[in-house]
């Protein structure tokens, strides 16, 4: 069955280390995202992808970058993580824009020390 | 972002029917009415949507006001693994904006 994936399904590092969180999915969707969920909040939109070479900026990208080379992987960068990206990160894709019904992954729970 | 007012929580009993409002006085004529509900520890997860008419699938069905400026989604009957937080949002620019939702407790 197609699915998404995420890796690691935790992680913890240390302030100023480069982090990546991997998403893969196999449904071949053009549409891929990323949020981030704090405790106690809805999710936010940190950037997300339309196709392969397509980036975009969400309402809370300053921090973290992401690079689109194929359809089925969008990994996310932390440059250098801070305190206040401990967060739980989900990845999501979609096929039809105009819809746009997400598929979510099962989150990554990443803690900076 | 385009914005939409949810209760904070809600109680019902299993196998009874839930009905979760949403106000969206702000909604544009292009917005979809979006529901999405998470379960615990785990990512979120589709409903339902709809645009204008009324909208039934095999999880819920989606009542939309005639003017849109609010919306209902209604589980029928309501089973323990329906405890979750439902978030009610409306696509705007290709994007889902998520609010805090309504966490929904269901009784035994």
């Amino acid at each position: 069955d197609a699915e998404i994936t995420q890796s690691p399904r935790h992680k913890i590092t240390e302030t100023g280390r480069q982090v990546t969180l991997a998403c893969h999915q196999t449904w071949n969707h053009n549409n891929m995202f990323w949020y981030r969920q704090d405790l106690g909040h809805g999710l936010r939109l940190i950037h997300y992808s339309y196709g392969v070479q397509d980036t975009n900026k969400g309402e809370v990208s300053d921090g973290y970058s992401v690079s689109r080379s194929n359809t089925e992987d969008l990994p996310l960068t932390l440059e250098s993580a801070a305190s206040s990206q401990t967060s739980v990160y989900f990845c999501a894709s979609s096929d039809n824009r105009i819809t746009d019904t997400q598929y979510f992954g099962p989150g990554t729970r990443l803690t900076v020390l | 972002d385009a914005k939409t007012t949810q209760p904070n929580s809600m109680e019902s009993n299993e196998e009874e029917p839930v009905h979760l409002p949403c106000n969206h006085s702000t909604i544009s004529g292009t917005d979809y009415i979006h529901w999405y509900r998470q379960l615990p520890s785990q990512g979120p997860e589709y409903v339902i949507h709809g645009l204008t008419s009324n909208v039934n699938n095999r999880m819920a069905s989606l009542a939309i006001a005639e003017d849109r400026k609010s919306s209902t989604l209604i589980l029928h009957r309501a089973t323990l693994r329906d405890a979750a937080v439902y978030y009610c949002i409306l696509f705007r620019d290709y994007k889902l904006s998520f609010g805090a939702g309504t966490t929904v407790t269901v009784r035994a």
